[in-house]
């Protein structure tokens, strides 16, 4: 079953527009999420993590429970905020504990 | 450099023909784990491992193999590759397994199975 959806595969936006990365999820348990991203030829990399209540990059997101929704937003995007973006759910299984991706939201800055 | 590396990079190969890919991570983690990025899949775990000896099959197993002898190496094995394998492949480490806990990637490895 797909535990983390992220609709929309590709987002384009111009520089200095606000931007929302939507990203929703199904977990029975109590759910702890994440933003990972990928600049172009980078390594995937942290982003951040609800639990923290951080602001990266002037990048926030807010975990609603009654929407089981994490999406990502910024009030003004910039060029350099072109990337790949994962949200990205830690669950805990019988087997283990893991961290599940969804499909990702390639974000495009135009100048 | 703390760091998460995989070997090879890039790597073209038939149908069939045993391979593996090598990761390593520096950073004496107790969690490892393996993921295939498709396009309009993203990324989904293959295998990982919570310590040495300790290994589990993720969502998509299916035609991999992999071992935790040693901490600091988990390697990927496809003993018979099929042309559905075609895909970039991260590893990742993490301290533990607890959610809190950052997981750090690797630079990715481009398979292609012909």
């Amino acid at each position: 079953a797909q535990r983390v959806t992220q609709p929309e595969k590709l987002l384009s936006v111009f520089k200095g527009a606000p931007v929302e990365l939507k990203c929703n999820y199904s977990y029975s348990g109590s759910p702890e999420l994440f933003w990972y991203v990928q600049y172009s030829r980078q390594r995937l990399q942290l982003l951040l993590r609800h639990i923290s209540r951080e602001s990266i990059k002037g990048f926030t997101a807010d975990l609603n429970k009654g929407e089981t929704s994490f999406h990502l937003k910024k009030p003004f995007a910039q060029e350099e905020d072109s990337a790949m973006y994962y949200c990205a759910l830690y669950m805990e299984e019988t087997s283990g504990s893991r961290l599940t991706f969804g499909e990702g939201t390639q974000l495009t800055v135009n100048p | 450099e703390a760091q998460v590396t995989q070997n090879p990079r890039y790597l073209i190969t038939v149908t069939g023909k045993k391979l593996t890919v090598t990761c390593s991570q520096n950073m004496n983690h107790e969690y490892m784990s393996w993921y295939r990025q498709d396009p309009g899949l993203g990324l989904r775990q293959i295998y990982y491992s919570m310590n040495v000896e300790v290994t589990d099959k993720g969502d998509v197993p299916e035609g991999y193999k992999v071992s935790r002898k040693e901490k600091r190496n988990f390697p990927l094995i496809l003993e018979s590759p099929s042309p559905n394998q075609t895909s970039l492949y991260f590893c990742a480490s993490s301290p533990t397994s607890f959610s809190y806990n950052e997981q750090f990637f690797g630079p990715g490895t481009r398979l292609t199975v012909l």
